[in-house]
């Protein structure tokens, strides 16, 4: 049972450009989120689908979007790249928006320069 | 707001000592108490929860955590540390003290093993 996948595992960008990145959930799963973890800090919320919309939202710009598709994968884009935005960028799925823990993925490492 | 306090930025250990991360945490309404353990440039992997029921919550890889209403606390400990328990270990809280909310987390503690 494959868990949750993330690709690109890293890539490296340059302020002004734009980058997405991708998530499959964990088999069975139909919720996914997505965190931005800052070197050195916890992961921080960005936001979270759920029946192909966005449900909830952090403190994130509009720089900041998203997609979830019907085989409930999701995207992450993001816009005019800042250097502040380089970042390890975490994807957790889980089965409905239940009390119950997040699976993550291994991340994908953003670099801007 | 819902928030995460992890004291200690980095915690040492002897190979067999029992260990303690300590986390205390502010919700309004009932905590939703998570721990993770994230290995160097790796994903978070779950350990335990805590949700309603016993204090004494025991996860994966022989660790445990006891929550603690009065004082807010939920401390992460194993009896027997080992080498390869060096890792960064986040403990976190569910947002809006419910079922639904978001991961908060806190900032990290990293623990050293040593033999």
């Amino acid at each position: 049972d494959a868990g949750v996948t993330q690709s690109p595992t890293h890539l490296i960008k340059t302020r002004g450009q734009q980058v997405t990145l991708r998530c499959s959930p964990k088999s069975g799963h139909d919720t996914v989120s997505w965190y931005q973890q800052a070197l050195g800090q916890g992961p921080q919320f960005i936001f979270q689908y759920y029946e192909e919309e966005e449900r909830q939202r952090g403190n994130f710009p509009d720089r900041f979007s998203g997609h979830q598709f019907p085989n409930y994968s999701s995207e992450l884009n993001v816009n005019a790249l800042l250097l502040g935005d380089s970042a390890l960028y975490l994807c957790a799925s889980s089965p409905g928006q239940g009390a119950g823990e997040l699976f993550f993925g291994e991340g994908s490492r953003l670099t801007v320069l | 707001a819902q928030s995460v306090a992890q004291p200690e930025d980095q915690v040492n250990v002897a190979e067999g000592n029992p260990l303690t991360v300590k986390c205390t945490y502010s919700v309004s309404g009932n905590p939703y108490l998570f721990w993770y353990v994230q290995y160097p440039n790796r994903g978070l992997q779950f350990l335990l929860k805590y949700i309603t029921g016993d204090n004494l919550v025991k996860g994966s890889y022989g660790f445990e955590a006891e929550f603690n209403k009065s004082q807010t606390s939920f401390h992460l400990k194993k009896p027997s540390a080992l080498v390869s328990d060096s890792a960064l270990y986040f403990c976190a809280v569910r947002d809006n003290g419910g079922s639904q909310g978001n991961l908060i987390f806190g900032k990290g503690t990293k623990l050293s093993v040593k033999p």
